[in-house]
């Protein structure tokens, strides 16, 4: 299995700041993701992050809301831009453990509350 | 396109008693992996169990078995003998195996609460 940690856990924004969130996994990925998941609602994917290519982003999410670093194979973050209360979510961080196409595994997730 | 459908926001069971979660999907890939995860009250992610699109057997893991009927596109979860811990949201999952950047999409979700 693969252990990841997010920071922060929590966190309460104004409107129109940032958030950065960290991913940090015990073992080295090739391939991580972004989702968000909104009050009562499903996953819903940001972005793929594979370490030394561009983030691909999903439909709705750009680049420019939720820029996305990934500087080595352990670890990832997700900036929160701009913030509204529309981003108020649980943003989660997932690897999919490298030589398996189904062993994914997730963070515990950062709960953002932005007033 | 894609898509997974969980139809049942909501389902009860007595203690240990069996429950089937539904699934269906859609894809026109040949290849691709069906997935459920449990999320409780927590909010952790915990992955249940898999089924590859050409497994000849249905996924078993523990109490968990994936009833897969590739025909009716269906991916079926039982619970066998029910507990208590057992409580939470319950995510039907697919990936495509190799296209698609390894892209997981979720189902909306069924909410299991298990009565004592």
């Amino acid at each position: 299995s693969a252990v990841i940690s997010q920071k922060p856990s929590r966190d309460i924004c104004q409107r129109g700041t940032s958030l950065t969130i960290q991913c940090q996994v015990d073992s080295q990925v090739t391939m991580m993701f972004w989702y968000r998941q909104q009050p009562g609602q499903s996953l819903t994917l940001i972005a793929t992050a594979n370490q030394g290519s561009e983030a691909t982003y999903e439909s709705g999410f750009v680049i420019d809301k939720f820029p996305i670093s990934r500087p080595n194979l352990t670890f990832s973050t997700l900036t929160v831009s701009n913030m509204s209360p529309e981003d108020s979510s649980i943003y989660l961080c997932s690897v999919l453990k490298t030589g398996t196409s189904y062993e994914q595994y997730f963070g515990p997730g950062t709960r953002l509350t932005v007033t | 396109a894609q898509k997974i459908t969980q139809t049942q926001p909501g389902m009860f069971v007595q203690e240990k008693e069996a429950v089937t979660l539904d699934c269906t999907y859609d894809t026109s890939d040949p290849s691709y992996g069906l997935f459920w995860y449990k999320q409780p009250s927590s909010g952790e992610m915990i992955f249940l169990i898999y089924q590859g699109s050409y497994d000849q057997q249905n996924a078993t893991e523990g109490r968990y078995s994936l009833n897969f009927q590739k025909a009716r596109k269906s991916a079926n979860l039982v619970i066998s003998a029910s507990q208590l811990g057992d409580s939470a949201m319950y995510f039907c999952a697919m990936r495509r195996a190799n296209t698609g950047g390894f892209k997981t999409i979720f189902g909306a979700g069924t909410r299991l609460f298990v009565k004592a």
